[in-house]
């Protein structure tokens, strides 16, 4: 059974850094790309990031580009998100995502950018 | 960017009725390999998303053969047959064919 369980979510104050992590079992991760979605309270999906399997290419949309770099060590089976310069519009719930399509979605992460 | 419209915001319906949703791109979707990238996902409350169908009309493991994907270029509707209780919840369309990868506003069903 695919299985992506996300950590590290918290409060955060603005233009700290934030590190999230997603464990993956159930399927042989490093054939995968991974991806992070997030949405903000009582909004629609945005995605966030892509890596390609072996971790050499990602890309970000321009709402997060040069603040959040994503990664993954696939010795591990981990995918991780860093994000700094943190905003209060970051605030969201983070799934970790298996894609394309989005065929399996963690649980989710909340993260709560404030003062 | 590549902007995906839902149409309508919200929809209500009996149960056993049928339903559609329109989701509109601001482009085609029609990748240079030939696929189109256009994917349908489901998020019932206090829950995560779940892929419904993929590639415009593939029902992915497990989901109901009432749920069906049609469509082609930057026009594409899910439909759903005999709804149950369970369906109920808010319907993304997104699209994979382009960096960034975007969504739709979402399209919430309701019991009438």
């Amino acid at each position: 059974e695919v299985q992506l369980v996300e950590s590290g979510g918290g409060l955060v104050q603005p233009g700290r850094s934030l590190k999230l992590s997603c464990a993956a079992s159930g399927f042989t991760f490093s054939n995968y790309y991974m991806a992070w979605v997030r949405q903000a309270p009582k909004k629609g999906l945005e995605w966030v990031a892509t890596i390609s399997t072996s971790g050499s290419r990602t890309y970000y949309p321009d709402s997060v580009k040069g603040r959040f770099t994503i990664s993954r060590d696939n010795a591990k089976s981990s995918l991780y998100l860093q994000m700094n310069s943190l905003k209060s519009e970051d605030t969201a719930t983070y799934y970790c995502a298996r894609p394309p399509p989005f065929d399996y979605w963690g649980q989710g992460v909340m993260v709560t950018v404030s003062s | 960017d590549v902007v995906m419209t839902q149409t309508p915001v919200s929809l209500s319906v009996s149960l056993g009725g049928q339903v559609s949703i329109s989701c509109r791109s601001s482009q085609s979707l029609v990748h240079n390999n030939g696929n189109t990238y256009l994917s349908w996902y489901l998020q019932k409350p206090g829950q995560s998303p779940q892929l419904l169908i993929y590639k415009v009309s593939n029902r992915f493991s497990g989901i109901s053969d009432r749920f069906s994907g049609s469509g082609s270029g930057t026009d594409f509707t899910l439909k759903i047959s005999r709804v149950e209780p369970d369906d109920l919840g808010v319907y993304y369309c997104g699209q994979g064919t382009q960096y960034p990868w975007t969504f739709g506003g979402g399209t919430k069903l309701e019991l009438k």
